[in-house]
């Protein structure tokens, strides 16, 4: 069925950068795309873009375009997204989300990432 | 400000039932299927309904979902307890090439 697992939390100073890594196992890593989706205290849901392994083909939310990159390694089967010049409001849990495009839905879902943004 | 509208709560007694409405428009839920996630506080998001309209397997047929036109709907019926979390409903929007979330539905059982 697939696992995802995602690095620790991690606390970083405004205008730093943070990486977040997500493994993947248990399925053909390049038949898939990776989602990163962010819930910030008290808020939702909020999809932040997504990488389509088989060409690395990227979409990104308009909110974080610029800031955000999203890669993955196929020799490691592991996905990243790069996030930079945090501020306060970037303070969340990331999570990756395994993601079938033609329907467009994430079936699997690491357990989240806290990235919490302070001085 | 979501790009899909969902109701804030939900609520219900145990054994009843409760729906879940999802609006958007015709560059998102009207072109292109919904999805349906369950979240649970510090937990991962899970898959309930996907292709507007069907179950992954594990999943209790309870849950179902319907669409049309730009809107779509999650149902619960014979609510439990555990049935307790926020609901997601999620496309991809052909306008902003991006994929997008209603803001999310509280379901309490009463």
């Amino acid at each position: 069925q697939g696992l995802l697992v995602q690095s620790g939390a991690e606390v970083k100073k405004p205008g730093a950068s943070v990486k977040v890594s997500c493994k993947a196992s248990g399925y053909t890593f390049t038949r898939y795309g990776v989602s990163w989706v962010r819930q910030a205290p008290g808020q939702g849901l909020e999809w932040l873009g997504w990488i389509a392994i088989y060409n690395f083909k990227t979409n990104y939310a308009q909110k974080v375009q610029g800031r955000v990159t999203m890669t993955a390694d196929t020799s490691t089967n592991i996905a990243y997204m790069e996030l930079g010049s945090l501020t306060s409001d970037d303070t969340a849990v990331y999570y990756c989300a395994r993601t079938f495009e033609y329907y467009w839905y994430f079936d699997l879902w690491g357990r989240g990432t806290q990235i919490t943004v302070s001085s | 400000q979501s790009v899909l509208t969902q109701p804030p709560s939900v609520s219900a007694a145990p054994g009843q039932r409760v729906t879940i409405s999802c609006s958007g428009s015709s560059s998102n839920i009207g072109h292109n299927y919904v999805s349906w996630y369950q979240h649970l506080p510090g937990t991962a998001p899970k898959l309930l309904i996907y292709e507007d309209n069907v179950r992954p397997s594990g999943i209790p047929d309870r849950f179902s979902g319907s669409k049309s036109g730009t809107s779509a709907t999650l149902g619960i019926t014979g609510l439990q307890t555990g049935d307790e979390a926020d609901y997601y409903c999620g496309a991809w929007d052909s306008n902003l090439s991006a994929g997008v979330f209603g803001g999310g539905t509280k379901v309490t059982v009463l």
